[in-house]
């Protein structure tokens, strides 16, 4: 196993300005992601967090409102641009340690007002 | 792309009972197939996986069966204990997107004592 911390872990932070959620693993991996949960619902993947290229995004999720960095193979950012209410949500990242199996970080519980 | 529908979306059972979820996808070429457990206000944990070339998997108490022709799989617990209590998420992997997670809703699990 590894041990993946999250920071910060919680924030409150006001509509329009941005906030930088750090993931850090104590191993080298390759493979990290960032995923959404929003209050009460399931986790919907970001992106992929890409050691060296730009990171790879799902539907309905852009560069522009989540830039995400991946300077090494053991810590990558996640940053929430020009937020409103509805970026509330819990921020995890995830790492594969093994083909396919990912393990969560503790999560970043984002409030914006 | 995939697609995972889970049910039930709440499960109450009564202390030493077995509890079933139930997850069907829709991507045939999905080959990893995982269980998350999360307790409140804690990380998705993993509590059990099973991968396409196998039909079923136990660890103690839990146990996961695959039926790739129907393309469902189940969460079993035995003998449920208080600390069972949980949101359960079963997830999809290995379709089109190499280490893509696609979750379920989710199962809110309830255990009396």
């Amino acid at each position: 196993s590894a041990v993946i911390s999250q920071k910060p872990s919680r924030d409150i932070c006001q509509r329009g300005t941005s906030l930088t959620i750090q993931c850090q693993v104590d191993s080298q991996v390759t493979m990290m992601f960032w995923y959404r949960q929003q209050p009460g619902q399931s986790l919907t993947l970001i992106a992929t967090a890409n050691q060296g290229s730009e990171a790879t995004y799902e539907s309905g999720f852009v560069i522009d409102k989540f830039p995400i960095s991946r300077p090494n193979l053991t810590f990558s950012t996640l940053t929430v641009s020009n937020m409103s209410p509805e970026d509330s949500s819990i921020y995890l990242c995830s790492v594969e340690l093994l083909t396919d199996t990912q393990y969560f970080g503790p999560g970043t519980r984002l409030t914006v007002l | 792309g995939e697609n995972v529908e889970q049910h039930p979306s709440t499960l109450s059972v009564q202390e030493g009972d077995s509890a079933v979820i139930k997850c069907t996808y829709s991507d045939s070429a999905s080959n990893y197939f995982p269980w998350y457990k999360q307790e409140l206000g804690k990380r998705p944990q993993l509590i059990i996986d099973i991968r396409s070339n196998v039909g079923e998997k136990k660890d103690q108490r839990i146990a996961v069966t695959l039926n790739k022709t129907a393309k469902h799989f189940s969460l079993h617990i035995t003998e449920t204990q208080p600390e069972d209590s949980a949101v359960y998420f079963c997830a999809a992997s290995g379709g089109g997107s190499q280490g893509n997670l696609i979750f379920g809703k989710g199962t809110k699990l309830s255990v009396k004592p």
